[in-house]
């Protein structure tokens, strides 16, 4: 069964940076794409951008191409996604997610809050 | 980017058809294949695909979901409703990068 773990819930203050994690069990992340969402509070969903990690490749949003870094460790099966220069707005849960032409398969999320 | 247009929200009744769709600014097909798919999400869940490619069922969702559509024009189609069913979907396109989402349509009991 393939399974997508997310790190825990994260408290940052603004202007600071936090990495998340997603661990891939079940699958090899070399044969897909890494993709992460967000959630914010009562609204719907976000794409942020997506990862290759077999070769590192990385697309964004226009939106969040100053904002997130995805990166990716195939020897751990992981995909990561920094968060740099928190505001509030960035308050949200983020999923990662995998798949593309056969759709998304979903982590839990994880749930960012950006507060002094 | 593409945009996907979804109604806000549905009332249904228990045991009656629902019909939720989702209009795509341009075409989300590539040469046969329809890169359109479905989500449903409950409060405090992750997002769970129901339907990927417009109309292939996704493993362990049951037979009473089912999708259409081709080009730009989609449907997610629930028959019969069950309590269970309450949510909100999402309509998503893999056409092409960003990956958009449609804003979800929260089907509800009327």
């Amino acid at each position: 069964e393939v399974q997508l773990q997310q790190s825990g819930a994260e408290l940052g203050k603004p202007g600071t940076s936090v990495k998340l994690s997603c661990k891939v069990s079940g699958y090899n992340i070399r044969n897909t794409y890494m993709h992460w969402v967000n959630q914010r509070p009562g609204k719907g969903l976000e794409w942020i951008g997506r990862i290759d990690p077999a070769n590192g490749n990385t697309i964004y949003a226009e939106k969040f191409k100053s904002k997130a870094t995805l990166t990716a460790d195939t020897s751990s099966n992981t995909a990561y996604m920094q968060l740099s220069q928190l505001k509030s707005d960035d308050t949200a849960i983020y999923f990662c997610a995998m798949g593309d032409y056969d759709g998304y398969y979903w982590g839990q999320g994880t749930l960012v809050t950006v507060s002094s | 980017d593409i945009v996907l247009t979804q109604s806000p929200a549905l009332a249904v009744s228990l045991g009656q058809r629902a019909t939720i769709s989702c209009r795509a600014s341009q075409s989300v097909s590539i040469s046969r294949y329809n890169l359109m798919h479905w989500y449903q999400q409950k409060p405090g869940q992750q997002p769970k695909l129901l339907i990927y490619r417009a109309s292939n069922l996704a493993s362990g969702i049951p037979a009473r979901f089912s999708g259409s559509g081709s080009g730009t024009d989609f449907t997610l189609t629930i028959n019969p409703v069950q309590a269970d069913d309450i949510a909100t979907y999402y309509c998503q396109q893999s056409r092409e990068s960003p990956n958009t989402f449609g804003a979800g349509t929260k089907l509800e009991l009327k």
